[in-house]
């Protein structure tokens, strides 16, 4: 079956650590996004990729940076520069005339 | 900058009603329009997509429509079940981008 995959479903961070959300998709999709979603709020998009090799910033990037080497993969990490990270992450591809699909989406915690 | 509202924010119904929920856009170039359903802790689901050409679509006991010339858009569910119940969010895309912008979601809760 075609989909999204987000690893891990929860992950937890260190003060002064990065760390990375892995997206994957299988659905032979040019555009990728990764969107932040704070409790009781719509989301925000954070990075999106229309094609291999280049992405451009979203409303909310800074403190967050991506990599598109594969059509397939579009990874989040999330440095130390952002100071309130906790929220839930959502990946998602679509094509132009496609309807956008989500993946399960990162819990991301302060420890 | 696009914002997007949606109106009600929360609605509680009883089983069985007829229910309007509301999308509208400040800037009305929407070029593709997407209703999704967010369950608790989960993804979003999409149900209906609008796309340029197209002003609504349906499907089973779900209709959208897209009034471009005033940037509004509404998701009508006919015969509400509790199985409705979760969070709705519209989202738009302007014209030449892959942007999507959302709004912030009408909380639905239908009652047995």
């Amino acid at each position: 079956d075609g989909g999204i995959t987000q690893s891990p479903k929860y992950l937890f961070r260190k003060e002064g650590q990065n760390v990375t959300l892995s997206c994957e998709q299988n659905l032979n999709h040019d555009a990728m996004y990764w969107y932040r979603q704070d409790p009781g709020q719509g989301l925000r998009l954070i990075y999106y990729s229309q094609i291999v090799n280049d992405f451009q910033k979203g409303d909310i990037a800074e403190g967050y940076s991506v990599s598109r080497e594969k059509k397939e993969s579009f990874p989040l990490t999330v440095t130390s520069a952002q100071k309130n990270p906790t929220a839930f992450y959502l990946c998602a591809s679509t094509d132009s005339r496609q309807p956008q699909h989500f993946g399960d989406g990162t819990r991301l915690s302060i420890l | 900058k696009q914002e997007v509202t949606q109106i009600p924010a929360a609605l509680s119904v009883p089983e069985g009603e007829n229910l309007v929920l509301n999308c509208s856009f400040t800037d009305s170039a929407i070029y593709n329009l997407q209703w999704f359903r967010q369950d608790p802790g989960k993804g979003l689901t999409s149900l209906l997509l609008i796309q340029s050409s197209q002003r609504e679509q349906t499907s089973g006991r779900l209709n959208a429509s897209l009034d471009k010339s005033s940037g509004r858009s509404t998701l009508y569910i006919a015969a509400s079940q509790p199985g409705d119940s979760a969070t709705y969010l519209c989202a738009g895309a302007t014209s030449g981008t892959y942007k999507y912008i959302f709004g912030t979601g009408t909380r639905l809760k239908v009652l047995a």
